[in-house]
């Protein structure tokens, strides 16, 4: 079992749709909670950064973490063409330790 | 403020060669990350330095080592390459905390 696990997709929605992208972890440690974006042939991007559970927001993304479940999300709302895109997890135990990206979900949105 | 920068973007090198990379981080930040990412692997760690020394180490044999100056810029060097060293390599700078800034990568190509 991989430490960070995504739906690697790809996921395709109709532009204005909200998108639910999820990753599941397995190592309870896990403190530090970022979500990147990253276009063909480009460095990723971050999006969100969250540190222990609770949700944050930022214009039309929102990020959740529920430690109880190993669990987060990221959604996006009025999803846009722009949006397309690799959306990759990543978590870290503490402020100075490695980061461990999860695989990536492609996502597709359809003007 | 100028983004992370990686010389050179592309690359072309023979089996059994060695390759250096660099990276310029975001002035101010004293954290190098380097990534390996593949399209079946995604995105692997392979050490991170902060204040010239190597914090955290991932899980690649020595032929890929690296070193950070007094200027926070990094390079990082792999001998006796392998065809499966083609990769994108990046390179990510951060500030303090685990949120990285990444740079557009180096695409190596090995023949």
């Amino acid at each position: 079992q991989k430490e960070v696990e995504q739906d690697p997709g790809p996921l395709s929605v109709p532009e204005g749709a909200i998108v639910s992208l999820n990753c599941t972890y397995s190592n309870s440690a896990f403190q530090y909670f970022m979500w990147y974006r990253q276009y063909s042939r480009k460095g990723p991007e971050l999006l969100m950064y969250t540190y222990s559970s609770g949700n944050k927001e930022d214009g039309r993304f929102t990020a959740q973490v529920d430690k109880s479940s190993k669990y987060i999300s990221l959604f996006i709302r009025d999803s846009q063409p722009s949006d397309s895109a690799t959306y990759l997890c990543a978590m870290s135990e503490t402020s100075y330790d490695k980061v461990i990206f999860g695989p990536g979900t492609s996502l597709s949105v359809i003007p | 403020k100028a983004g992370v920068t990686q010389t050179p973007r592309y690359l072309i090198k023979t089996r059994g060669q060695q390759v250096t990379l660099s990276c310029s981080p975001i002035s101010g930040h004293r954290s190098v990350s380097w990534y390996q990412q593949t399209p079946g692997q995604g995105l692997q760690f392979l050490f991170e330095y902060f204040s010239e020394t190597q914090r955290n180490k991932g899980n690649f044999p020595g032929r890929f080592s690296g070193r950070q100056f007094s200027n926070s810029r990094s390079e990082m060097n792999v001998s006796t390459l392998e065809l499966g060293d083609s990769a994108l390599y990046l390179c990510a700078s951060s500030l303090e905390g685990p949120e990285q800034y990444f740079g557009p990568g180096t695409r190596l190509t090995v023949t």
